[in-house]
């Protein structure tokens, strides 16, 4: 997993501000995967890519964007982030569409005041 | 889309007992099946996983089986270790890996 790294491991905000989330992988891995992770639940999938040009919505995608301008990089931008969207934040990489494994970076904690 | 029930939320076991952690799906189009341990502050790191031409699979103490009749799979941790407490979470695909739905998870608890 020393081949997926995610910027900054750590961010407060206040209502309204925005960022961008950076998750860099050098394995060349194709697919890749911004989730978020509530306190006490399981992951959801905000959005994802299956290559270097593309984007698609996962399962909360509302608030956030994504870009893929690169292969081994994927954005994730909160353009007025709420309290709600409190959370820890973590990509994950996949190596091509024969391949099933998904393997997550250390996670980005961010929180909303 | 996908639902993704688990079962139990927590669990505690005696050091060297079994523990089994359960989880349905609603999708009978998923057709993979990983398991994922969490610890505390760290990131999810796959353990096992299954893929639907397969009913059991087995790696070392670990072991997950599938029925894909009635939609459910399970973990089985044999000899458990306090090393092995953590936050376990199941997930569901119906695309090959691609789009993961996640279980709520079970905070596994092994007393010494």
């Amino acid at each position: 997993n020393a081949g997926v790294t995610q910027t900054p491991k750590f961010r407060v905000l206040k209502t309204g501000q925005s960022m961008t989330l950076l998750c860099a992988q050098d394995m060349n891995h194709e697919y890749m995967y911004w989730y978020r992770q509530d306190p006490g639940m399981g992951l959801r999938l905000i959005h994802y890519s299956v290559g270097e040009g593309t984007t698609a919505k996962g399962e909360v995608p509302d608030g956030y964007n994504v870009s893929r301008l690169k292969k081994q990089n994927f954005l994730l931008g909160l353009e007025s982030a709420a309290p709600s969207q409190t959370s820890v934040y973590f990509c994950a990489i996949k190596s091509h569409s024969s391949s099933y494994e998904q393997y997550f970076g250390p996670g980005t904690r961010l929180t909303v005041t | 889309g996908e639902n993704v029930e688990q079962h139990p939320s927590t669990l505690s076991v005696q050091e060297g007992d079994s523990a089994v952690i359960k989880c349905t799906y609603s999708d009978s189009a998923s057709n993979y099946f990983p398991w994922y341990k969490q610890e505390l502050g760290k990131r999810p790191q796959l353990i096992i996983d299954i893929r639907s031409n397969v009913g059991e699979k087995k790696d070392q103490r670990i072991a997950v089986t599938l029925n894909k009749t009635a939609k459910h799979f399970s973990l089985h941790i044999t000899e458990t270790q306090p090393e092995d407490s953590a936050v376990y979470f199941c997930a569901a695909s119906p695309d090959a890996g691609n789009m993961l739905t996640f279980g709520g998870g079970t905070r596994l608890m092994v007393k010494p």
